[in-house]
């Protein structure tokens, strides 16, 4: 079965820096989909990026930016110029390609934005 | 377009009390989820349909909890009677079908807690 796991609970950036949080999982599966959801204090998830695992092009959305290993199973997401908005629970989710479209979801990170 | 509906944002109950959670999908979709997300942890799929048919509820407890939507538009879970650790907020999800093309649309979820 397929895991995610998210290994920082919690991280801290300064506000207009840049922060990197990191997502692995485990899978044996060749084609499958990642994300990045963000869950403000709202608690609406609010899907931030996507990569198919087929593609070696990192997938890219204005400030946030992925950096995909496939081979090492890793799948980080950059935000840069972080801003005080951007202060939520993030989750990494997977979702393999098969086509009951089920979402695996790690345990998420909350970030901190210091002004 | 309209979001995901839920209701009611908070509820608390005593356990072994019953209670219902509703949600209205975004017009369409074919897809729906509910998922439930325990304090510090990603959220756990307990059922998902497609159209008015299950899909999947193999994590659905289903000695205490049941959930149907009527249909194919709008859901309703409902958990009797309930347990101190059924605290959790209970997401309700919608999808056009594939989570990568069609990404997954959540609504402000209902925080409930058993005492």
């Amino acid at each position: 079965a397929q895991t995610v796991t998210q290994s920082q609970p919690e991280m801290s950036v300064q506000e207009a820096e840049t922060v990197t949080l990191s997502c692995t999982y485990d899978t044996s599966e060749s084609d499958y989909y990642l994300f990045w959801y963000k869950q403000p204090p709202s608690r609406q998830m609010i899907l931030v990026i996507r990569q198919e695992a087929y593609k070696q092009q990192n997938a890219t959305e204005n400030r946030f930016s992925v950096n995909f290993q496939k081979a090492a199973k890793s799948f980080s997401l950059k935000i840069s110029d972080s801003q005080l908005g951007d202060a939520a629970m993030y989750f990494c989710a997977y979702r393999s390609a098969d086509s009951n479209y089920q979402l695996i979801w790690g345990a998420g990170t909350k970030l901190i934005i210091k002004p | 377009e309209a979001g995901v509906a839920q209701s009611p944002r908070y509820k608390i109950i005593e356990k072994r009390q019953s209670v219902a959670f509703w949600c209205n999908p975004i017009s369409g979709h074919a897809t729906l989820y509910w998922y439930q997300q325990i304090l510090g942890q990603g959220p756990k799929l307990l059922i998902q349909f497609q159209n008015n048919g299950v899909v999947d509820d193999s994590q659905l407890p289903k000695d205490r909890f049941s959930a149907e939507r009527l249909k194919g538009v709008d859901s309703t879970l409902k958990i009797q009677p309930a347990k101190l650790e059924d605290s959790a907020v209970y997401l309700c999800a919608s999808g056009g079908g594939d989570p990568y093309n069609s990404p997954l649309h959540f609504g402000n979820g209902t925080r409930l807690t058993v005492t």
